[in-house]
């Protein structure tokens, strides 16, 4: 198993340009994350999905979209890139049981999109 | 929503001495804690974890405990060696469980002096 991939590792916009971060596991996990990371910083939840259809926000979704139509993708789309997107992006995804009275996830990381808005 | 507080942001210690991380989470419906290592440029890792059901955890040299009426958990890492120097992370799941997602600390720098 690959486990969780992202492209590109590295990318530089202008301020309103516009891309999409892609994300894929092989797991077969039903549910996956993007966060972003800044300098020195801990990472922050922007949006989540719990299975193919359906997505939610997290802490810091102002500026992102997503979509999930598939299991195994999960894109995270800037449409009009700012210099306060710059940072590290981590896609994860994580197995959750149906019905557990109790958190049972482990998250596994991408190894990250470091993007830059110039 | 959850916030987590993390202490210290940089921890130096001898090798072979023992090293504690403490993290404090504010919501108490949070059931799920996880740590992370982070090397430069790396994806973070999970290192061990710990259910609320549960007090202690511990895996060969890494041990983390939780007490959940202080609402605080702890990473103890003992026997300290050159390639533990890393950024640590302690996580809590957010409201409505770890399906929701994690709020992160900051980080914590530990540095292992030769």
């Amino acid at each position: 198993n690959a486990g969780v991939t992202q492209t590109p590792k590295f990318r530089i916009l202008k301020i309103g340009q516009s891309m999409t971060l892609q994300c894929t596991q092989d797991m077969n996990h039903n549910y996956m994350y993007w966060y972003r990371q800044d300098p020195g910083m801990g990472l922050k939840l922007i949006y989540y999905s719990v299975g193919a259809g359906i997505t939610d926000k997290g802490e810091v979704p102002n500026g992102y979209n997503v979509s999930r139509s598939t299991t195994e993708d999960f894109p995270l789309r800037l449409e009009l890139a700012a210099p306060s997107q710059t940072s590290v992006y981590f896609c994860a995804s994580s197995y959750l049981l149906a019905g557990a009275s109790i958190s049972t996830d482990t998250q596994y990381f991408g190894p990250g999109t470091r993007l830059t808005v110039l | 929503g959850e916030n987590v507080e993390q202490h210290p942001s940089t921890l130096s210690v001898q090798e072979g001495d023992s090293a504690v991380i403490k993290c404090t989470y504010s919501d108490s419906a949070s059931n799920y804690f996880p740590w992370y290592k982070q090397e430069l440029g790396k994806r973070p890792q999970l290192i061990i974890d710990i259910r609320s059901n549960v007090g202690e955890k511990k895996d060969q040299r890494i041990a983390v405990t939780l007490n959940k009426t202080a609402k605080h958990f702890s990473l103890h890492i003992t026997e300290t060696q050159p390639e533990d120097s890393a950024v640590y992370f302690c996580a809590a799941s957010r409201p409505g469980g770890g399906a929701d997602g994690l709020t992160f600390g900051k980080g914590t720098h530990l540095i292992i002096q030769p």
